[in-house]
């Protein structure tokens, strides 16, 4: 059962666009959500998160918008850049829980120059 | 370098042979966290752990791997009788202590490989 689900395995977008990728969940009880970026041969590296108390929050040019009721959220780059390329993993966690993440399984980004 | 470090950063094994994994957390973090990524897929939690506790191990295979994280020293993820599909990508994870609202930050992985 895939609890967090990223649908496009990929996406190509022009150097100055903006990037918007996605990412849906199924447990209503996440509560804190994250965007990571993946480089080959690199472990994740941290860029946004969200608490499910807020409907955006934004990081230079990361923003992340959360719409709890579609159990959906997004991450916007604006604008985009070609070091942008990678891997984009979201993760969900219950913080009553453990902490332990749970991860979509990435949509690759390729940002053309 | 004050971020998560893992070593190993490659390791092979043939079929039967222990595999074990270490992990040095991030300074002053006391939460480790295991990951496992299999290719083409997200990483998939394995086990919680705070100094000399087990607080999760529910994504931990309940034969031929174990985990620890005593006083000194780092973490290790062990596996026994590794068999062909132990092959992956394992992660480490750390945060500080406290809530839910801390990321975790990654290591760059250990890619076992099982011959």
């Amino acid at each position: 059962d895939q609890q967090v689900k990223q649908n496009s395995p990929s996406l190509s977008v022009q150097e100055g666009r903006i990037s918007i990728l996605n990412c849906d969940y199924t447990n209503s009880m996440f509560d804190y959500f994250l965007w990571y970026k993946k480089y080959p041969a690199e472990g994740p590296t941290f860029l946004i998160s969200i608490s499910s108390i807020k409907d955006k929050n934004e990081d230079g040019r990361f923003t992340v918008f959360l719409n709890k009721s579609a159990k959906h959220l997004s991450l916007h780059i604006v604008p985009s850049q070609p070091g942008d390329s990678a891997v984009y993993f979201c993760a969900a966690s219950e913080t009553s829980g453990t902490y332990k993440y749970i991860f979509g399984t990435g949509t690759r980004l390729k940002v053309l120059a | 370098n004050a971020g998560v470090m893992q070593n190993p950063r490659h390791l092979v094994r043939r079929r039967g042979q222990e595999a074990r994994l270490r992990c040095s957390p991030m300074k002053g973090h006391s939460h480790v966290y295991w990951y496992r990524q299999l290719p083409e897929e997200g990483l998939k939690f394995m086990v919680y752990l705070q100094k000399e506790n087990i607080i999760d191990e529910s994504g931990m295979p309940k034969e031929r791997f174990s985990a620890e994280f005593p006083k000194e020293g780092p973490s290790i993820l062990r596996i026994q009788q590794v068999v062909r599909g132990d092959s992956a990508a394992y992660f480490c994870a750390s945060s500080a202590a406290g809530t839910g609202n801390q990321p975790q930050h990654f290591g760059d992985g250990t890619r076992l490989s099982i011959l």
